[in-house]
């Protein structure tokens, strides 16, 4: 089974602060994406990245960068917390376009104080 | 742009058939992915359409009429275990790469 690892289930960060949120995955998928979910807006796309180096900008992108150095590696960076970015972020993998399913982490649900 | 349409809750009867109903207007279509959310979990994937017709898959089955600009996951012999939101998402291409646009999702709720 395809694992997606996000390195914390919570966080509680303050406004102005720079924050990492980490997504590991372990099977090798060239494709990887940071969504952020909040209720009755559902799932909007932040950032993907198809390649190592390699990143695209999804809907929302104001307000974040990534950064992935190792394929199995994808980053989400808010440069300056802000009380609005507090929500669910999700991070998926897939293996390649098409038909092939985006394999989801379990969400690190982030609070900017 | 894209926009994606599906009803925010609906509620059925355990055993029962539950139909969730998804409407897009795209470009690029590439096709139609449905997820299944329990409340505090992440997504997990139920099916995938890019032609027209039904897939089934045991007691979830999915249809897309591109035409039409239209899906939906059909539920049977519905259990409690049932109750989660559903999903719809569509696949579409730009720029040399493709994305996934999801709906707002549809939250089912299971009564005995």
């Amino acid at each position: 089974d395809v694992k997606v690892t996000q390195s914390s289930r919570y966080l509680v960060k303050r406004t102005g602060e720079k924050v990492f949120l980490e997504c590991v995955q372990d099977m090798d998928h060239e494709n990887m994406f940071w969504y952020r979910q909040d209720p009755g807006l559902g799932l909007r796309l932040i950032y993907f990245s198809y390649d190592v180096k390699m990143k695209e900008k999804g809907d929302i992108p104001e307000g974040y960068s990534v950064s992935r150095e190792k394929k199995e590696r994808f980053s989400l960076i808010l440069e300056s917390a802000s009380t609005n970015q507090t929500s669910m972020y999700l991070c998926a993998s897939s293996l390649g376009w098409g038909n092939q399913p985006q394999h989801f982490g379990d969400g690190t649900r982030l609070s900017i104080l | 742009g894209q926009n994606i349409d599906q009803p925010t809750e609906m509620t059925a009867t355990e055993g029962a058939i539950v139909q969730i109903n998804c409407t897009y207007q795209t470009s690029g279509f590439n096709g139609l992915f449905w997820y299944q959310q329990h409340a505090g979990e992440a997504p997990t994937f139920l099916s995938y359409n890019v032609l027209d017709g039904l897939e089934e898959k045991g007691r979830f089955s999915s249809f897309l009429s591109r035409s039409k600009g239209y899906s939906y996951l059909l539920l049977k012999e519905l259990q409690m275990k049932d109750s989660a939101s559903y999903l719809c998402a569509v696949s579409h291409s730009g720029a040399g790469s493709y994305q996934l646009t999801f709906g707002k999702g549809t939250k089912l709720s299971v009564i005995p």
